[in-house]
């Protein structure tokens, strides 16, 4: 099993949207809607942003948006702020076991 | 609101077994799947494995040989032990509450532990 593929970092200005995508395979992201999306700032535990693709958690601003198209999953981040800044995770469940990407820096510009 | 708290060895020796526990304080125990994911410094998130109230255990596929998850219901607490670690395994390592069955996604985290492996 390989990670997901991520791209690097992205970046956008103070209310831009911005979007990291999350690439797998049929057996991960296309095969299964439990797609989740994590924000870690440096040197913190990851917090769930999305959930089963596009689900958000009670307390995260609707900034925040998932899809999913085939096997790849993407995270849509709208009206950027400076606290946006941070690393972003994707992670698919794949049956058994559990797969993430490899993480997105996003630079608020 | 739940509350993971983790402890154990922070510096261990090459060949030497990795303990940590991880304490689930507030909410419901039995409901939820328990986690293990490990950070290398300055790299990306690595799921371990994973015990569900059960007792069923599942486990990354290349850690599989080194990795026991069990778990504590009297206390609250699950544990990871990783034997035979190498520098290869230093990481933060987080425990990480998992909502499964029929959905899939860790909701509430430890506050990680480094471990370093160093002779």
């Amino acid at each position: 099993q390989s990670a997901l593929t991520q791209p690097r970092s992205v970046s956008g200005s103070p209310g831009q949207s911005v979007t990291i995508s999350c690439t797998g395979t049929s057996s991960d992201v296309g095969g299964y809607n439990y797609v989740s999306w994590y924000q870690q700032h440096p040197g913190k535990a990851p917090k769930l942003m999305i959930y089963d693709v596009f689900k958000r958690p009670s307390g995260v601003p609707d900034r925040f948006s998932g899809s999913k198209s085939g096997n790849t999953a993407s995270l849509t981040i709208s009206g950027l702020q400076a606290e946006d800044e941070a690393d972003y995770y994707c992670c698919s469940y794949a049956g058994k076991y559990v797969l993430f990407g490899g993480g997105t820096k996003l630079t608020v510009l | 609101q739940v509350q993971l708290q983790q402890w154990g060895a922070g510096l261990l020796r090459p060949s030497e077994t990795l303990s940590l526990t991880c304490g689930v304080y507030g909410g419901s125990f039995s409901a939820y799947y328990w986690s293990w994911i490990r950070q290398p410094p300055g790299k990306g998130l690595e799921w371990i494995g994973e015990i569900h109230h059960s007792g069923s255990t599942y486990y990354i596929p290349s850690l599989k040989s080194r990795v026991t998850i069990s778990v504590d219901t009297s206390k609250n607490q699950f544990s990871l032990k990783l034997s035979s670690v190498t520098a290869a395994d230093t990481a933060v390592y987080y425990c990480a509450r998992v909502t499964g069955s029929g959905t899939y996604y860790f909701d509430s985290w430890g506050q990680g532990t480094l471990v370093t492996v160093s002779s």
